[in-house]
């Protein structure tokens, strides 16, 4: 078990409607980063957070965001959610990206848009 | 756009058996390369990872061997066991992001 936690497990929202997803970092790591893995697929970078500042950012439009507040705890916002939203969030932590670039991953929640 | 290929899609293997998985990647600027695995319902786990520098790790049973010229690497899973039977996915870290292979459903039949 990694010390990444996130939250809610599960949720079901319907399409036009607005989701907040919250992760809370691994002790001693302050970089957060959001990934979104469809069924069958592997997970696809979102966007990383930093000192509280977004730090690289994936493919996705800017109804994709997020946060992170000074305990490194990170929040992922969708507006707009879309049918293929639908997908398992997972939020990864580590420590500062250079030397040490192990990611370790939360179980993810689970969105369903219907 | 696929930058890291993972081969094959499934594998079965029976008990005792060596699992090998495969990857390749395109962009040169990789510097750092893990293993997840993923068990239904949960989030991936760090299994082990290398660096370019080096052409062979190996942890317990599991052994990455890379070859940076052909910008190749396997995981070797030895004396498999069904509890080993998971979602395995390679991946390539560069700048602030991992990118990953679309995944292998490993089976071990008892």
């Amino acid at each position: 078990e990694t010390g990444v936690t996130q939250s809610p497990t599960h949720l079901i929202k319907t399409r036009g409607q607005q989701v907040t997803l919250r992760c809370s970092s691994q002790s001693g790591h302050n970089t957060v980063s959001w990934y979104q893995q469809a069924l069958g697929q592997g997970p696809q970078f979102i966007f990383q957070y930093y000192r509280e500042e977004e730090n690289g950012r994936g493919n996705f439009p800017p109804r994709f965001s997020g946060l992170q507040f000074p305990n490194y705890s990170s929040e992922l916002n969708v507006n707009a959610l879309e049918l293929d939203d639908s997908a398992l969030y997972l939020c990864a932590s580590s420590r500062p990206i250079v030397p040490n670039t192990e990611a370790f991953f939360g179980q993810g929640t689970r969105l369903t848009v219907v | 756009q696929q930058q890291v290929k993972q081969s094959p899609q499934s594998l079965i293997v029976q008990k005792g058996g060596i699992s090998i998985i495969n990857c390749a990647y395109e962009n040169t600027a990789f510097d750092y390369f893990p293993w997840y695995q993923q068990f239904p319902g949960k989030g991936p786990a760090l299994l082990i990872a290398i660096r370019p520098d080096v052409s062979e790790k190996k942890e317990g049973r599991f052994t990455i061997s890379f070859n940076k010229s052909a910008k190749q690497f396997s995981l070797h899973i030895m004396d498999s066991q069904p509890g080993d039977s998971a979602t395995y996915f390679c991946a390539a870290f560069s700048g602030s992001r991992l990118t990953f292979g679309e995944g292998t459903q490993l089976t071990v039949n008892p």
